[in-house]
């Protein structure tokens, strides 16, 4: 069945460094991929999505891109700041089956000034 | 306001009681999904609605949980005779469509005694 698999946290990091958070996905067809952040005290909102291979999805400074071949769609971030602190969720829907939504048990992101 | 809005926020029971789950969406979204998200877990998806019906409620963890949508609006879940491992966040999230981002709602927590 459809999966998603992120890399365990939680992952800390200085400000201004490079983040990467690896996600990999099992699914049939061309499912589409999303990333979800879950800021303290706060709901999931969406981050970022790409619906196709090598679409590459971006918003505040995010990127993620749709690489079918290496089935990931790993989050980078070229320089973090403290108020980038959350947890991550990559997911996917399923091709032609949007009733369900897969996602990874998320990633605890910790940025320190 | 303009989000998705769950109620209560927080809920603790004592086993074996009943507990009603209820979910506004935002206006206008026609989907609507119900997660779960234990402690240390990933979330996991419950059921979904377009409409008012659920094509599909295999992910319903047994049948003491139950889930309708009236209306095309407000959504409620239910547990009967609840059990500790029911104690988790639910969260509720809506679409315009079912293939469109999500928007989530602050979740209850659900604490079983």
């Amino acid at each position: 069945g459809d999966s998603v698999t992120q890399m365990e946290g939680p992952v800390t990091l200085s400000e201004e460094a490079f983040l990467t958070i690896n996600c990999t996905y099992t699914a049939t067809g061309y499912p589409s991929l999303f990333w979800y952040v879950q800021y303290p005290g706060e709901g999931l909102q969406l981050l970022l999505k790409a619906t196709k291979a090598d679409d590459k999805g971006s918003n505040k400074g995010f990127e993620a891109t749709y690489r079918k071949e290496t089935t990931s769609f790993h989050l980078e971030k070229g320089s973090v700041q403290v108020s980038d602190s959350a947890v991550y969720f990559c997911a996917l829907s399923g091709y032609g089956n949007f009733n369900k939504f897969y996602f990874g048990s998320g990633t605890k992101l910790n940025v320190k000034p | 306001g303009a989000g998705v809005s769950q109620s209560p926020s927080n809920k603790v029971t004592e086993k074996g009681k009943d507990v009603e789950l209820r979910c506004d969406p935002i206006s206008g979204h026609t989907a609507l999904y119900w997660y779960r998200q234990s402690l240390g877990q990933g979330l996991e998806f419950l059921i979904y609605f377009q409409g008012n019906s659920a094509p599909d409620k295999s992910g319903l963890p047994s049948d003491r949980f139950s889930a309708e949508r009236t209306g095309g609006s407000v959504s409620t879940l239910t547990i009967q005779r609840t059990q500790q491992e029911d104690s988790a966040v639910y969260l509720c999230a809506s679409s315009l469509d079912k293939d469109q981002p999500q928007h989530f709602g602050d979740g209850t927590r659900l604490s079983i005694l």
